[in-house]
């Protein structure tokens, strides 16, 4: 039962345009949402966040978008760069509960 | 410096054996983690620890054994290693069990395990 997925195994996208990597989610009590990137041979670091009183947050040139009511999150990647190609892993957690992990989106941005 | 170090990088061990992973944190975080990546499954929790000398189980923890003596060690044991846990093995810290109030888990580089 795969409470958190990602859908779409990889993502390519030219560099300069944006780059959007979805989420889904089943358990509606989840009220904390995370994205992590990870290079290969490295491990996954924090990318950003949002909680679920909140539908959009944004750093730089990353924005996570929440829309509760279709249990769907996005990463808005503006403008990509070729430093972006990495796996992207969105995850979820209620308070007091374990993070769980989607199966990754691996994004490449072509010069 | 600062950080999570998990050690060996690599590691080839054959059906049966004995193999421990290492891992060793900086923060004096409280919550210590394993997972487990493998393609079309992302990354699922083996086994996690709140404080030292409290372990319990993730999602996939048949096979392995943790144990945390010290705060800052969490080694993740296989007693009898099968082809099945070939794997690249994470170890993360954090403040918090789930992640909420600017406490992100940080990863470590990963342990690459293949068993033959």
């Amino acid at each position: 039962d795969q409470q958190v997925k990602q859908n779409s195994p990889s993502l390519s996208v030219q560099e300069g345009r944006i780059s959007i990597l979805n989420c889904d989610y089943t358990n509606s009590m989840f009220d904390y949402f995370l994205w992590y990137k990870k290079y290969p041979a490295e491990g996954p670091t924090f990318l950003i966040s949002i909680s679920s009183i909140k539908d959009k947050n944004e750093d730089g040139r990353f924005t996570v978008f929440l829309n509760k009511s279709a249990k769907h999150l996005s990463l808005h990647i503006v403008p990509s760069q070729p430093g972006d190609s990495a796996v992207y892993f969105c995850a979820a957690s209620q308070e007091g509960g374990k993070l769980i992990f989607g199966q990754g989106t691996e994004l490449s941005v072509k010069p | 410096d600062a950080g999570i170090t998990q050690s060996p990088r690599y590691k080839i061990t054959e059906t049966g054996r004995q193999v421990t992973l290492m891992c060793h944190q900086t923060w004096s975080h409280s919550y210590m983690f394993w997972y487990r990546q493998d393609l079309g499954h992302g990354l699922r929790l083996i086994y996690y620890s709140a404080a030292a000398d409290i372990t319990d189980k993730g999602e996939v923890p048949d096979g392995y054994v943790v144990s945390r003596s010290k705060t800052e060690n969490f080694p993740l044991t296989l007693e009898s290693a099968t082809r099945s846990q070939t794997s690249v093995y994470f170890c993360a810290s954090s403040e918090s069990f789930s992640g909420h109030r600017n406490s992100p888990l940080h990863f470590g580089n990963g342990t690459r395990l293949t068993v033959t």
